[in-house]
């Protein structure tokens, strides 16, 4: 177990509300990020972060914000959902002190559901 | 942007037979990596691949990185139920903090 926790781990929303996922480590990881899972694309990077308020896009970061005010604390907002937003996230930490290498541990994913 | 794609998406075996899937990148990696993720769980690293034409066996799986560091397989020999779930590659290239995931194979096992 490497220290991720996610909440909520299931959440239905309504089109145009706000919705925040937040992941939660307890090992002082630097680098943390937000992957989203759809059938048929695998997982997709949306934000990522390396250290207390320093963030950068994935490949799918539209309709998307994050901020790390906090070592142990990565938020996923989604200011708006929308029904396309519909999906299983999936936050994970990377081990490894060197850029270029070290392996990525999952949370246990938050299934969203927008109506 | 760089891309991975993995193929096949689906594969269906029987119980024992052996299993296969394959990774390219659209760029040289500087390392790549294997999860699998079980029905209903999240993915769960495998392992990392760093040297070019390197192997890796880990019991029933051996990996291989291609030695233009641009593709990648995992075979899985005698197939067990244990085995179901789908199994992805993540490709990092050189001077990039961002893990870039294939679109996985799914496999199933028939008993």
């Amino acid at each position: 177990d490497a220290g991720i926790t996610q909440s909520p781990r299931h959440k239905v929303t309504e089109t145009g509300t706000p919705v925040t996922l937040r992941c939660h480590q307890t090992e002082n990881h630097r680098y943390m990020y937000w992957y989203r899972q759809d059938p048929g694309h695998g997982l997709r990077l949306i934000h990522y972060s390396y250290g207390v308020k320093d963030t950068d896009k994935g490949e799918v970061s539209d309709g998307y914000s994050v901020s790390r005010s906090k070592t142990e604390d990565f938020l996923l907002t989604l200011e708006s959902a929308t029904s396309s937003q519909t999906s299983v996230y999936f936050c994970a930490i990377r081990h490894g002190r060197i850029a270029n290498t070290g392996e990525l541990f999952f949370g246990e994913g938050s299934r969203l559901t927008v109506l | 942007g760089q891309q991975v794609m993995q193929i096949p998406q689906y594969q269906h075996v029987q119980e024992g037979e052996d299993f296969t899937t394959y990774c390219n990148s659209s760029t040289t990696l500087s390392n790549i990596q294997w999860y699998k993720q079980r029905p209903g769980g999240h993915p769960v690293f495998l392992i990392q691949l760093v040297k070019s034409g390197e192997v890796k066996k880990q019991k029933r799986l051996t990996f291989q990185f291609g030695e233009a560091k641009k593709n990648s397989s995992l075979h899985i020999t005698a197939t067990q139920t244990t085995d179901v779930g789908t199994y992805f590659c993540a490709g990092l290239a050189w001077g990039n903090e961002k893990l870039t995931f294939g679109t996985g194979t799914r496999l199933t096992i028939i008993p």
